[in-house]
């Protein structure tokens, strides 16, 4: 089983909807959970990142973790054609921080 | 939020040299720093943990003699890819820990021909 889960997609949503993405890691020592958004060619840039359970909201984006379940999501409200990218869900434990292969957001107008 | 620079962006070698890579901190010092690697459509791969004034902890199946790390001071570590082949073109980004958060490097897209 791997570490940290997500399906690659392609998520399709057109302009304006809220995309959902997945994520699941199978560690639960682990301790801080990261979103990152990675454009083609480029290195990930950090979203934003949740260590309680609950809900963290930061402008469009919305994290939720549930550590029974050994899950966290990331909401972007009103997508954008520029939020499509791939998203990598990454779980850190001790002090390494392991992704998910991403999936991969197309944002439709 | 914390600057990581990379350099070079991009570097074409020939099969059998070795290519250095550069990961500096610019306005912090990071006593660790990690080195991914992430081959075409597929995730971020952790190679190694990259500790300032120690050597290196390499993750299972990297090659230490092949990718050698030194982490000479609190704001820059390097990553040399020893005799280079064709399998090694990738794309290589480092990251340094500034608090709760990791912040990466530019990447340095490698190609071994």
């Amino acid at each position: 089983q791997k570490e940290v889960e997500q399906n690659s997609g392609p998520l399709s949503v057109p302009e304006g909807a809220i995309a959902s993405l997945n994520c699941t890691y199978s560690d639960r020592g682990s301790q801080s959970f990261f979103w990152y958004r990675q454009y083609s060619g480029k290195s990930p840039e950090l979203i934003m990142f949740i260590y309680s359970n609950g809900d963290k909201e930061d402008g469009r984006f919305t994290a939720q973790l549930n550590k029974a379940s050994q899950y966290v999501s990331l909401l972007i409200r009103d997508s954008q054609p520029s939020d499509s990218a791939t998203y990598l869900c990454a779980v850190r434990n001790t002090d390494k921080l392991i992704f998910g292969t991403g999936t991969r957001l197309q944002v439709f107008p | 939020g914390a600057v990581v620079s990379q350099h070079p962006s991009r570097v074409i070698c020939k099969s059998g040299t070795s290519v250095k890579i550069e990961c500096r901190s610019l306005d912090f010092q990071a006593t660790t720093m990690f080195w991914y690697r992430q081959f075409p459509k597929q995730s971020l791969m952790l190679m190694a943990t990259s500790n300032e004034g120690s050597k290196a902890t390499y993750e299972q199946g990297v090659e230490k003699d092949k990718f050698l790390i030194n982490h000479a001071s609190l704001t820059l570590s390097t990553l040399t890819v020893t005799s280079a082949h064709p399998e090694d073109s990738s794309f290589y980004i480092c990251s340094a820990r500034w608090g709760p958060e990791a912040f990466f490097g530019q990447g340095t897209r490698l190609t071994v021909v």
